[in-house]
């Protein structure tokens, strides 16, 4: 299997565009997950979806962030309009399941810049 | 709320042992992570341990759990200077929700 894969790998935006973040999880993963790292805060959930469904979004940080599943194989996080202090890796993850031994599988990242 | 807390850096020589910590707060954690962290990378996870077990052991590398304590600890062996990497704790929620809470993450550095 590829793994989690992530575009763009790298994102460098102005203050106020939009940012568009994709995520394609692995194969009959029933589990989506949006992290963001930064020095500061460390690794934050943002959000994660169980089969397409937004379960826990409390760690979205204001109304700027969105993030949709239309399907199995596709997710997106939206930051609009971007800020300088959204700059951050973002992750997206995915999981087989939620039973013992829960393994999380991490895509290799977003990069983005805001200047 | 839930919270895992790690020292933020350790240096090791080559060769040495290295003992990363690690404390959380969920006292009804059901699994505990590990993951390591290269340069530019995502998180790969290394090991878990079971909430009902002490020690796990895998080829280089020994988790402890004093659960009494809420303290876990990753004991790599004969570091190597490709084990330089930021190691991260984890906890699983409660009710299986597919939730992780992570550490801060401990930078390793092995020097040679």
């Amino acid at each position: 299997d590829a793994g989690v894969i992530q575009s763009p790998r790298h994102e460098v935006t102005e203050m106020g565009q939009e940012v568009t973040l994709r995520c394609k999880p692995i194969s009959g993963h029933d589990y989506l997950f949006w992290y963001r790292q930064t020095m500061m805060r460390g690794l934050e959930l943002l959000i994660y979806f169980n089969n397409n469904v937004p379960i826990d979004d409390s760690g979205m940080p204001e109304d700027r962030f969105s993030a949709k599943m239309p399907n199995a194989s596709f997710s997106t996080l939206k930051i609009q309009p971007s800020e300088p202090r959204d700059s951050a890796v973002y992750f997206c993850a995915s999981s087989p399941r939620v039973v013992a031994g829960n393994t999380i599988y991490f895509g290799e990242g977003s990069w983005l810049t805001v200047v | 709320g839930e919270d895992v807390e790690q020292s933020l850096f350790l240096s090791v020589r080559e060769g040495d042992s290295s003992v990363i910590n690690c404390t959380y707060t969920d006292s009804s954690s059901t699994y505990l992570y590990w993951y390591k962290q290269e340069p530019g990378a995502g998180l790969q996870l290394l090991t878990y341990i079971f909430s009902n077990m002490d020690m796990k052991q895998d080829q280089r590398l020994t988790v402890l759990l004093n659960k009494k304590d809420k303290h876990l600890s990753l004991r790599i062996a004969d570091t190597q200077t490709g084990d330089s990497a930021i190691y991260f704790c984890a906890e699983s929620m409660t009710g299986n929700t597919g939730k992780l809470i992570f550490g801060q993450g401990t930078t390793l550095q092995v020097k040679p």
